[in-house]
């Protein structure tokens, strides 16, 4: 999984609270990004980072937040807000946001199911 | 190809048959591709990429094709194995700059399942 790790790999959460997802990479890699995947989809961006102490907003950010207070480090909090939270979460990062040509590596999820 | 909805494309194969994989892609300013398999339950793995200045790059038993005038792009795996099954996704990157800052774009996938 390329030096990045996620956990816990299955989650179980009651309506109404919130969790958090962890994901940590020690490839010295200054992009982090979190997606959702849901069955028969495909991946869908939740928040991504370019550097420490920045993060913004992607095609699904409502209901989710994220901080990055350390490089190696990009937890996801999936809040109450979140309609629909049960789904597999992907934690990949990459070298450098903006470079052309800059694979992304990915975690080996976490699997989120609100009872 | 891909998809609209819940029903991925799907592949069946013979052990030791080439696969082809297709995928349409939407934006004509994407100029970076790369093909991730990701098998059940697992984060995707990085297979193949290719650049927008390039029609085809091989690797080790996969070939990627890309037809920037039709916006298609396809990924042939040799001698399929049965090791192989998973689903497949191109990611199509439209270059930095401006408002954009070159974020990758996912396919729905397809299903390859080989056959022993």
């Amino acid at each position: 999984d390329g030096g990045i790790t996620q956990s816990p790999k299955y989650l179980f959460r009651k309506e109404g609270q919130n969790v958090t997802l962890s994901c940590e990479q020690n490839l010295n890699h200054d992009a982090m990004y979190w997606y959702r995947q849901d069955p028969g989809q495909g991946l869908r961006l939740i928040y991504y980072s370019q550097i420490v102490n920045d993060f913004q907003k992607g095609d699904i950010a409502e209901g989710y937040s994220v901080s990055r207070e350390k490089k190696e480090s990009f937890p996801l909090t999936v809040t109450s807000a979140q309609k629909n939270p049960t789904a597999f979460y992907l934690c990949a990062s990459s070298p450098n946001l903006a470079a052309s040509y800059n694979e992304q590596f990915f975690g080996p999820g976490t699997r989120l199911t609100v009872l | 190809g891909e998809s609209v909805g819940l029903h991925l494309p799907t592949l069946s194969v013979q052990e030791g048959d080439n696969s082809i994989i297709n995928c349409a892609y939407s934006n004509s300013a994407s100029d970076y591709f790369i093909w991730y398999k990701q098998e059940s339950g697992k984060g995707p793995q990085f297979i193949i990429d290719i650049r927008s200045n390039m029609d085809k790059r091989q690797g080790q038993r996969v070939t990627v094709l890309l037809n920037k005038t039709v916006k298609h792009l396809s990924l042939q795996i040799a001698a399929t194995q049965p090791g192989d099954s998973a689903v497949y996704f191109c990611a199509e990157k439209v270059e930095a700059g401006g408002t954009s800052y070159g974020k990758l774009t996912f396919g729905q996938g397809t299903i390859l399942t080989v056959h022993p």
